[in-house]
């Protein structure tokens, strides 16, 4: 089993949609949530880090539940830029240093 | 305020030969990840560099090894090359400090990758 599981989708929607991502991980020593966006053969860049209050960006919204071990991300008004491949990511610290454990990412494809 | 940087962009090598990657963190980051990315999946942790050591190590062969310099860019050497190493290889930069307690929310910025096709 591996240790951030995604939907890899593709979810389809429209422009204006909302769409919800959901991850789970397994390692109850994470400490630090992530979501990286990756387009297509580029870099994953940061979208927003996750905290257990929840977090919202603009039309993206993050949550975090600890005890379900269960990160979401939420899209509303979806426009066709949104179009990438939405990892989750956790973060453990060992040894004193900070290590990043990716999950394959889910893609979301806006259409007109 | 230039960010991270890798060289080459890409790279195609034959199975057996030996290939080093290059990677520059962003501007105040004294600290460097390697990733690797097959095709279809996420990143997948090599190793780190802090104060030119080995910090931590993902599960990757000794023929994965790396250094860091000085001015804390850092190389990415892979020996005895394998069909299977074909894949985007990122180098991710972060501003971290050891800490004896256990929270650290240092964020990674990650380079353009280098892309390496073993034949």
């Amino acid at each position: 089993r591996k240790e951030v599981e995604q939907d890899p989708g593709p979810f389809n929607v429209p422009e204006g949609a909302t769409v919800a991502f959901n991850c789970t991980y397994s390692n109850s020593a994470s400490q630090s949530f992530f979501w990286y966006r990756q387009d297509c053969r580029k870099e994953p860049k940061l979208l927003m880090s996750v905290y257990s209050s929840g977090n919202e960006d603009g039309r993206f919204t993050a949550q975090l539940n600890r005890a379900s071990q269960y990160i979401s991300l939420l899209i509303r008004d979806s426009k066709l830029s949104d179009s990438a491949t939405y990892l989750c990511v956790v973060g453990r610290v060992s040894g004193g240093y900070n290590k990043l454990i990716f999950g394959a990412g889910t893609r979301l494809a806006v259409h007109p | 305020d230039a960010g991270v940087t890798q060289s080459p962009t890409h790279l195609i090598k034959t199975r057996g030969q030996q290939v080093t990657l290059r990677c520059s963190p962003k501007s105040g980051h004294d600290t460097v990840s390697w990733y690797q990315q097959a095709l279809g999946q996420g990143p997948q942790f090599i190793f780190q560099y802090y104060e030119e050591e080995e910090r931590q190590r993902g599960n990757f062969p000794d023929r994965f090894s790396g250094h860091q310099f000085p001015n804390y860019s850092s190389e990415l050497n892979v020996n005895a090359l394998l069909l299977g190493d074909s894949a985007l290889y990122l180098c991710a930069s972060s501003s971290t400090l050891y800490r004896a307690a256990a929270f650290s929310t240092d964020t990674q910025y990650f380079g353009p990758g280098t892309r390496l096709t073993v034949l």
